[in-house]
């Protein structure tokens, strides 16, 4: 069945420094989307990719959907405390309509 | 309104309790899910209901039964579970289940602890 993995699975930085996490799925993709999940809270939906190459920018977090619609990343520049959490990647299968979350990527920033 | 609202916020049963989980929005979505989370994992589909209809169950023991009365309403009947049982309850909705393109709504989840 259709895999969505995501690496790394934790990441510790320091205030200031860059964040990077990744997606793969085993399949082509319709849509990927990324979530944040605060220590304690429930996941919130952060962005949506649907075309293939695009990117997306949210102020210091930049979103990029490869050429073939099987990869992702979230890219966090100069992390701030308020950055922790866990980001999940969620991914949408072609003919489907079932998400499949990752496995998720927890951020851990030292002030 | 922009929330799904879950209650109760925390639940304690017994294995031989009946209890139900809550959910509601009211942001006109037509397709609402029930997620199950454990700790440092992620969310796990559960089930899905569209347009009122039950449209995925993902071979979810029949100790847990959902019911959706309403489109704005979503509930989780749980009967005789087990500890492995004990996790984060998670409702969703999104506008649309079978067309891509509608980003999940969670609640902020019931914490169920089974003793």
């Amino acid at each position: 069945g259709q895999q969505v993995m995501q690496i790394p699975q934790y990441q510790h930085v320091q205030e200031g420094e860059d964040f990077t996490t990744y997606c793969n799925s085993s399949t082509t993709l319709s849509n990927i989307q990324w979530y944040k999940q605060r220590p304690g809270g429930h996941p919130v939906f952060l962005i949506q990719l649907v075309k293939s190459g695009e990117v997306k920018k949210q102020k210091r977090l930049t979103f990029q959907f490869g050429e073939a619609k099987k990869n992702s990343s979230l890219h966090i520049t100069a992390t701030q405390t308020t950055d922790v959490g866990t980001y999940f990647c969620a991914g949408h299968g072609t003919g489907g309509f079932k998400t499949i979350f990752g496995a998720g990527t927890r951020l851990f920033v030292k002030a | 309104d922009t929330e799904v609202t879950q209650t109760p916020k925390h639940l304690v049963m017994g294995m031989t309790n009946k209890k139900s989980l809550k959910c509601e929005q009211h942001m006109g979505h037509r397709a609402m899910y029930w997620y199950k989370q454990k700790a440092k994992k992620p969310p796990e589909l559960m089930f899905v209901y569209s347009y009122e209809k039950l449209s995925i169950n993902e071979s979810v023991p029949s100790r847990f039964s959902p019911e959706c009365p309403n489109s704005s309403l979503l509930n989780l009947h749980l009967h005789a579970l087990q500890p492995e049982d004990s996790a984060l309850y998670l409702c969703a909705s999104s506008q649309d289940s079978f067309r891509v393109g509608y980003g999940y709504t969670f609640g902020s989840g019931t914490r169920l602890t089974v003793v």
